[in-house]
């Protein structure tokens, strides 16, 4: 079974801080995603890796920044958190093979 | 403009009961349609995956149905549970020269009651 895990199931920041969400994957997926989701508005991309130290901005990447050393993390840092950043984050995982997008079990944010 | 638009928003039903969650898109060029369930504070769960050439595809009590020329896609969901109770999201993926896109609806909430 794939098994995508991220860092923090809840986490509560201060304005200004820097933010660390880290999401590990072990099915050597080349691909990987950050979405944040927020009621009426669905999932949207911020950004997303389909190889070691590559990454591709999404619909929604500022304010946002990612890093992937290695192939099975990929962690999304905000700079500075702002309110306007609270939010449920995820992370997702794609096989090139068939397309599959596995997720994992989110990070509620809030920054207050 | 590539669009997935989901209905009802939100759907209220009895246990035991069958329901019907709707999909339409406006995606171009179209490469397959998805259907995830999430439950509440988790990550979403895929349920099917249908390309093109399927129309129907099954998962237990969830029956996938997909009509590409209408661009329509439903999911019937048979003899509903509490734990159904869960919001769906139909994924459409966007295929081309320039690389694959992943088009999201906004989802539907299903509450099941007793």
């Amino acid at each position: 079974d794939v098994k995508v895990t991220q860092s923090s199931r809840y986490l509560v920041k201060r304005t200004g801080e820097k933010v660390f969400l880290e999401c590990v994957q072990d099915m050597d997926h080349e691909n990987m995603f950050w979405y944040r989701q927020d009621p009426g508005l669905g999932l949207r991309l911020i950004y997303f890796s389909y190889d070691v130290k590559m990454k591709e901005k999404g619909d929604i990447p500022e304010g946002y920044s990612v890093s992937r050393e290695k192939k099975e993390r990929f962690s999304l840092i905000l700079e500075s958190a702002s309110t306007n950043q609270t939010s449920m984050y995820l992370c997702a995982t794609r096989t090139s093979a068939t397309y599959e997008q596995y997720f994992g079990p989110g990070t509620r944010l809030t920054v207050t | 403009k590539n669009q997935v638009e989901q209905s009802p928003q939100s759907l209220i039903i009895l246990e035991g009961k069958n329901c019907t969650l709707q999909c339409n898109y406006t995606v171009s060029p179209f490469s397959n349609l998805r259907w995830y369930k999430q439950d509440t504070g988790r990550g979403p769960v895929s349920l099917t995956i249908m390309t093109f050439s399927e129309n129907t595809k099954s998962n237990g009590r969830y029956t996938a149905t997909l009509d590409a020329d209408t661009k329509q896609s439903s999911l019937h969901i048979t003899a509903s549970q509490l734990s159904d109770s869960a919001s769906y999201i139909c994924v459409v993926m966007r295929a081309n020269q320039a690389g694959t896109a992943l088009i999201f609806g906004k989802g539907t909430t299903l509450s099941v009651s007793s």
